[in-house]
């Protein structure tokens, strides 16, 4: 069985700070790993994945994460927090031969000017 | 791209009327689609998945009498909500996957429907 963990409901940063949005999961095959953005009353962006090639991935908006199995997680950073990065941000792991989502319960980013 | 419109954005309505929400993958064909409840604050919860041609397959705990979901083409799922009632009002959203492994889902905006 799949099952995502995202340890801080809510990461508050100032605006020009790095940001980092920490997830781990677990998951009995290889993984598919997204990460997804939730603007208010929007629905989900997709800001990058990881399926199994490099482990290091570059998604839009200058995010990246990195896939660590050892570890079991697939962090979010970002160098530089700009205002407009303020949302929801959803983990998600999908089982390499399947296509069903699990879903993170969503960490909320604050950006302070 | 990958760009998933969902239609109405936002619903109010009386109680016992039924609503119609629709999704459509605009350039991509989506062998599989998603229709996902989201509560405020909370993560998505998948209501059904539904394949081409093919019957939903719902989620435990999701009616589908009540829920009623077709996927009738490529590029077309729609969600009927019937007999609505107060505690359906929610955040609706629907996803679409290419096939193939390892796809992500793409997301459309949701539709914010409210029942008075």
């Amino acid at each position: 069985a799949q099952s995502v963990t995202q340890l801080d409901s809510h990461v508050s940063v100032s605006e020009g700070t790095p940001v980092l949005l920490r997830c781990n999961y677990s998951s009995s095959y290889s993984p598919s790993l997204f990460w997804y953005v939730q603007h208010p009353n929007k629905g989900l962006q997709l800001l990058l994945k990881y399926t199994s090639a490099a482990t290091l991935v570059k998604g839009i908006n200058g995010f990246e994460a990195e896939f660590k199995k050892s570890e079991t997680s697939f962090h979010l950073t970002k160098p530089s927090a700009h205002m407009s990065d303020a949302a929801e941000y959803f983990c998600v792991v999908s089982p390499s031969y399947g296509q069903n989502f699990v879903f993170g319960p969503g960490t909320r980013l604050s950006v302070l000017p | 791209g990958a760009v998933v419109s969902q239609h109405p954005s936002w619903v109010i309505c009386k109680s016992g009327t039924s609503v119609k929400i629709e999704c459509r993958s605009l350039d991509f064909q989506a062998t599989t689609m998603f229709w996902y409840r989201q509560f405020p604050k909370q993560s998505l919860m998948l209501m059904a998945t539904s394949n081409e041609g093919s019957k939903a397959t719902y989620e435990q705990g999701v009616e589908k009498d009540k829920f009623l979901i077709n996927h009738a083409s490529l590029t077309l799922s729609t969600l009927t909500v019937t007999s609505a009632h107060p505690e359906d009002s929610s955040f609706y959203i629907c996803s679409a996957r290419r096939q193939g492994d390892n796809q992500p889902q793409h997301f459309g905006d949701g539709t914010r429907l409210s029942i008075l």
